[in-house]
């Protein structure tokens, strides 16, 4: 059952250009969306969230876009840096259940 | 900056053993979690707990597992028997955050990886 999806396993980008992260998602009731980074041997941090009732949040480098006709958020970083490579989780919550819905992650590598 | 820890961050057991994994919610937090990500795959939801009691628990959680806080600071996960499809990274969480659920202020610790052998 794959709520949250994200398709592309792994990205590379070279610095300074944008990185955008894709996620799709098939459950209507989501009402938030998150985006997590995850650095090997740590836990999940989180990056940035949006609500279902906007199309799009900003947060310095980090924007995330919501077009919810198509159940698709993406995440965009202006400029890539080297130390934004990590894994990017997209996550998802109803609202009215505590928990988070994961996608299996995208690697993204920035190169120098 | 305030941080969730946990305990121990690997062990190896046999199958049919019992494994604890524990805890450090952040102090003033009153919601608590687990997650397990097996390797390659998504990070799952396992279980929440608020004032004492599970909330919500995902078809995973069966009764192998089993949670508490024993203490007011600790945040256990006891999986009474493993089995090797049990190897995973186990992520504890903690949040202090009310009413509608909107999933930013969740804290993860650095997980405890577990492998059955």
């Amino acid at each position: 059952d794959q709520q949250v999806k994200q398709n592309s396993p792994s990205l590379s980008v070279q610095e300074g250009r944008i990185s955008i992260l894709n996620c799709d998602y098939t459950n209507s009731m989501f009402d938030y969306f998150l985006w997590y980074k995850k650095y090997p041997a740590e836990g999940p941090t989180f990056l940035i969230s949006i609500s279902s009732i906007k199309d799009k949040n900003e947060d310095g480098r980090f924007t995330v876009f919501l077009n919810k006709s198509a159940k698709h958020l993406s995440l965009h970083i202006v400029p890539s840096q080297p130390g934004d490579s990590a894994v990017y989780f997209c996550a998802a919550v109803t609202g009215s259940a505590r928990q988070l819905t994961f996608g299996s992650g995208t690697q993204l590598t920035v190169l120098p | 900056e305030p941080e969730v820890t946990q305990t121990p961050s690997h062990q190896v057991t046999q199958m049919g053993q019992e494994v604890i994994l524990r805890c450090v919610p952040i102090s003033n937090h009153l919601y608590f979690y687990w997650y397990r990500q097996i390797l390659g795959q998504k990070v799952e939801f396992l279980v929440s707990f608020y004032n004492n009691e599970i909330s919500e628990k995902s078809e995973i959680f069966d009764d192998q597992f089993s949670v508490e806080r024993p203490d007011g600071s600790n945040f256990t996960l006891k999986i009474r028997s493993t089995k090797l499809e049990d190897s995973a990274m186990y992520f504890c969480a903690s949040s202090d955050e009310g009413g509608r659920f909107a999933g930013n202020t969740i804290y993860f610790g650095e997980g405890s990886w577990l492998t059955v052998v």
